[in-house]
């Protein structure tokens, strides 16, 4: 089906542990973007890529990398879960002027 | 970190009310602002793109505004319906970084039957 999918939808790791989100986009949207949904703090951006092979640190990057080797893909890896790292997490695309289309989201619980 | 104030947080209306809620953003290297409507359990969707000076949009009972020189957009929903109940997002951006939006708290609109 055409759209933006994440997943997993739902997932608890450990304290110290990696964890991988996957983001996919079926219309070649050059734009990517993770956000991370605060109480307090709304939607904050923690890092977005252009193109392919191409990224760059949002507002909140650290302890996440991404990479964009696809123009379809672009996960989003936590190198060692801390409980700070609790949220929804957000992957959205864009290919122009009509706004982002928003994944359902990852609700990630670090226990 | 340039900040995308909303206002009110939260809102309480009577079905068949007209509301309005206040997007405030920074006025100096303006490139658009977008609203967003977001339903509990689900994704943001996009409402409207503005770039303009002026620009009014409109879908259905829900329309903004937008004044770039002052920078504020307004967003009313005319006759509010329980299923317009949801948080309403409004995001800015800058130009030279046209697609990285910087989103406010939202306004999270509960309407009573």
């Amino acid at each position: 089906d055409a759209g933006i999918t994440q997943s997993p939808r739902y997932k608890i790791t450990e304290t110290g542990r990696q964890v991988t989100l996957m983001c996919h986009q079926t219309w070649s949207h050059s734009y990517m973007f993770w956000y991370r949904q605060d109480l307090g703090h709304g939607l904050r951006l923690i890092y977005y890529s252009a193109a392919a092979d191409i990224t760059d640190k949002g507002e909140v990057p650290d302890g996440y990398v991404v990479s964009r080797s696809k123009t379809e893909n672009f996960p989003l890896t936590l190198e060692s879960a801390t409980r700070s790292q609790t949220s929804v997490y957000f992957c959205a695309s864009t290919g122009g002027a009509y706004g982002y289309t928003f994944g359902s989201g990852t609700r990630l619980t670090v226990v | 970190i340039l900040n995308v104030e909303q206002s009110p947080q939260s809102l309480h209306v009577q079905e068949g009310d007209s509301t309005n809620f206040t997007c405030s953003f920074p006025s100096s290297n303006f490139y658009a602002l977008h609203w967003y409507r977001w339903e509990t359990a689900k994704s943001p969707e996009a409402l409207f793109v503005m770039t303009l000076n002026g620009d009014e949009k409109k879908k259905g009972r829900i329309s903004a505004t937008l004044n770039t020189k002052e920078g504020y957009s307004y967003l009313y929903i005319k006759g509010s319906q329980p299923e317009d109940s949801a948080t309403y997002l409004c995001a800015w951006s800058p130009s030279g970084s046209a697609r990285q939006l910087t989103f406010g708290s939202g306004t999270q609109l509960t309407v009573l039957p």
